[in-house]
């Protein structure tokens, strides 16, 4: 079946350093990539997504670029700030399976940046 | 504004007792789903519904079932809870193609003493 596999469990960083959440996936057609945000006592919302090779999904200085080839999608900004604190999921849907917008998640990433 | 609620925000059930989860959205959306979070297994569907009157089987499915009376709810059912079913569960809605977004209501906490 299809799967997501995020490395980082928890990222602690200080207010404007650069953050990369690792995300590799596994499908057997061609998948759609999100990117989801969940904030403390909230449901996930998304933050982006991107559906072909090569296409770079990007919101709120957060970007990541789909790589068919790695079967990656890793989440990039530039300089974090401490309302970035959340857990970030990566996703895919595969209409391949017959999964009719169905979503698999990655494990999540605790994302905590201190002032 | 479109929106998912869910209901009750927090539950304390007893082992064996029956639980019934509750989802509402307003977003007209045919699709409805229920998660699962846990820490280290970030989010698991449960089941889903194609619309009212559907229900189908999701990754993890045992010891639930689910209700669907009507385009706008979706309930979640533990006939016999267990102490493994502690946990926090959304619910979301969407519409149907690979593209389309999720919209997640904001939860409910549920401990199985």
């Amino acid at each position: 079946g299809d799967s997501v596999t995020q490395t980082e469990g928890q990222v602690a960083l200080s207010e404007e350093d650069f953050l990369t959440i690792h995300c590799n996936y596994s499908a057997s057609g061609y998948p759609t990539l999100f990117w989801y945000v969940q904030y403390p006592g909230e449901g996930p919302q998304l933050l982006f997504r991107a559906s072909r090779d090569k296409e770079k999904g990007s919101s709120r200085g957060f970007e990541a670029t789909y790589d068919k080839g790695t079967t990656s999608f890793h989440l990039r900004k530039a300089s974090v700030q401490e309302s970035d604190s959340a857990v970030y999921y990566c996703a895919l849907s595969d209409l391949a399976t017959g999964g009719n917008n169905k979503l698999t998640f990655g494990q999540g990433t605790v994302l905590s940046v201190i002032p | 504004e479109a929106a998912v609620t869910q209901s009750p925000r927090n539950k304390v059930a007893v082992t064996g007792g029956k639980v019934t989860l509750s989802c509402n959205q307003t977003n007209n959306h045919n699709n409805m789903y229920w998660y699962r979070q846990d820490t280290g297994h970030g989010l698991r569907l449960i089941h889903y519904s194609y619309g009212a009157g559907s229900t189908e089987k999701g990754d993890i499915p045992d010891g639930y079932k689910a209700s669907r009376p009507s385009q706008e709810n979706f309930s979640l059912i533990l006939e016999l809870a267990t102490p493994s079913q502690t946990s926090v569960y959304f619910c979301a809605s969407g519409d149907p193609g690979t593209y389309a977004e999720q919209f997640f209501g904001p939860g409910t906490r549920l401990t199985v003493l």
